[in-house]
């Protein structure tokens, strides 16, 4: 499986804008970058993901570097409700079908 | 509310009994996968299936099987269970297999092994 590496933990005020960073080296041309966050006590949820552009939603803007070996999940607006794990994972292109694989994320904590 | 309902919300058993788990995913999602979540490894990919077949194995234990039926409802089966199997137990569902898809988690299933 390609690799990703997240700090363990980030702390963030509320109100400010979040930086999560991910690197993933191995990464090859036909590999989706996903992010998932999991709340306490609730399942994982779909946050974000893309190929080689910057894509944006409702919930945050991923950032991909031109080289694509490490993205970006910016929360724009951090609140409370924003204090989860989040987790950055390759989908793998070459096989066609990839289960989504977790590694240890990086546990956001906001304070107000 | 991610559409992807997974019963029961808990359940307590006692070592070397069998459960099953339920999920039923959201309407049209033809892909299920199941996941472990103990507190020293993480969420750990058990399997996958797709229209009612297998589809990807990850660290899923010889005890451990499940199946996906015609109505793509998916269940999975636990036996001899030991008390390293606590654990919360998450289904996820997905259109496709693909890699340019969202999964949707249910809330899991807390079993509880005593």
């Amino acid at each position: 499986d390609a690799k990703t590496t997240q700090p363990n933990s980030m702390e963030s005020n509320e109100e400010e804008p979040v930086h999560l960073p991910c690197n993933h080296s191995t990464i090859s041309g036909t590999d989706y970058i996903h992010w998932y966050r999991q709340l306490p006590s609730q399942g994982p949820e779909y946050v974000i993901h893309g190929l080689t552009s910057n894509v944006n939603n409702r919930m945050a803007s991923l950032a991909i570097a031109e080289d694509r070996k490490s993205s970006t999940l910016i929360l724009h607006r951090a609140t409370l409700r924003d204090a989860a794990v989040y987790y950055c994972i390759l989908r793998l292109g070459a096989s066609g079908n990839t289960p989504l694989v977790f590694g240890k994320g990086t546990r956001l904590s906001v304070i107000a | 509310d991610s559409g992807v309902t997974q019963t029961p919300k808990h359940l307590i058993t006692a070592t070397g009994q069998r459960v099953t788990l339920r999920c039923s995913p959201r309407s049209g999602d033809l892909s299920v996968y199941w996941y472990q979540q103990s507190l020293d490894q993480g969420l750990q990919f058990l399997i996958q299936y797709y229209n009612g077949e297998e589809r990807a194995k990850g660290n899923i234990l010889e005890r451990f099987s499940a199946q996906q039926f015609p109505d793509l409802h998916s269940e999975l089966n636990l036996s001899s269970l030991e008390l390293g199997d606590s654990a919360l137990y998450f289904c996820a569902s997905s259109v496709t297999t693909g890699m340019n898809t969202e999964a949707f988690f249910g809330q899991g299933t807390r079993l509880t092994v005593v």
